[in-house]
């Protein structure tokens, strides 16, 4: 049974760094093909996209949003961590990780429940 | 950037009713599309994957269609529990994207 919780801070000031913990279980991201991703949303809008990290360490991350963000993972804890740079209240929304089980097709299978994260000073 | 457009953004039918939502991707995307629902206060669900294939433990009244740059997702008989936020998503490649979303309701 895969699961993905998502935790970190609620409320980060402007110009901040974020730092968000994936912790996972029931598959390995040592396992050939399996990758997590990052997706946010803010309140009331669309889905987006943020990072994505597969088995073999390979990192893609959205063109727009690049120079602020680093995805790692620490495969012995079964975590993923996302930090992002520079926080503004536009990105205020509730963050997702989710599961990926091929690097050739990379929809999302399972996801964790999000955390609303708030940008206000 | 391949852009993803939904129509309608939302649609309100009866509980039987056929629903039907369309995505286009601006270009060429093969059948490296998924569909999700997401409930509200709740995380997205996969529905659909390749374009047409049910995710396991989904209900058959969902059907995905479609290849290249247009895409549709059907619900055959409407039930109260489908009332959501369908959203479509390309994979075909880095950045992945999604659609705006199309809200179903229950008329």
């Amino acid at each position: 049974q895969i699961t993905l919780k998502e935790s970190g801070p609620t409320l980060v000031k402007p110009t901040q760094t974020l730092t968000l913990t994936c912790t996972f279980s029931g598959f390995s991201l040592s396992t050939s093909g399996v990758g997590v991703g990052w997706i946010r949303q803010p309140p009331g809008k669309a889905l987006e996209w943020l990072a994505l990290i597969y088995w073999d360490d390979d990192k893609r991350y959205s063109p727009s949003l690049k120079s602020r963000l680093t995805i790692t993972k620490d495969t012995s804890k079964n975590q993923v961590v996302l930090t992002m740079t520079n926080m503004d209240p536009v990105d205020t929304a509730t963050y997702y990780c989710a599961h990926s089980s091929s690097a050739v097709a990379a929809n999302f299978d399972y996801w964790g429940q999000g955390t609303l994260v708030t940008v206000s000073s | 950037d391949i852009q993803m457009t939904q129509s309608p953004s939302s649609v309100s039918a009866s509980v039987g009713d056929r629903v039907t939502i369309t995505c286009r991707a601006s270009q060429g995307i093969s059948s490296w599309l998924a569909w999700y629902q997401q409930k509200p206060g709740k995380a997205p669900k996969l529905l659909i994957y390749a374009a047409s294939s049910l995710q396991s433990g989904v209900p058959s009244r969902f059907s995905g269609s479609g290849s290249g740059t247009d895409f549709t997702l059907t619900i055959s008989s409407l039930q109260a529990e489908d009332v959501a936020v369908y959203y479509c998503h390309q994979y075909y490649n880095t950045p992945l994207t999604f659609g705006g979303g199309t809200k179903v309701e229950i008329k």
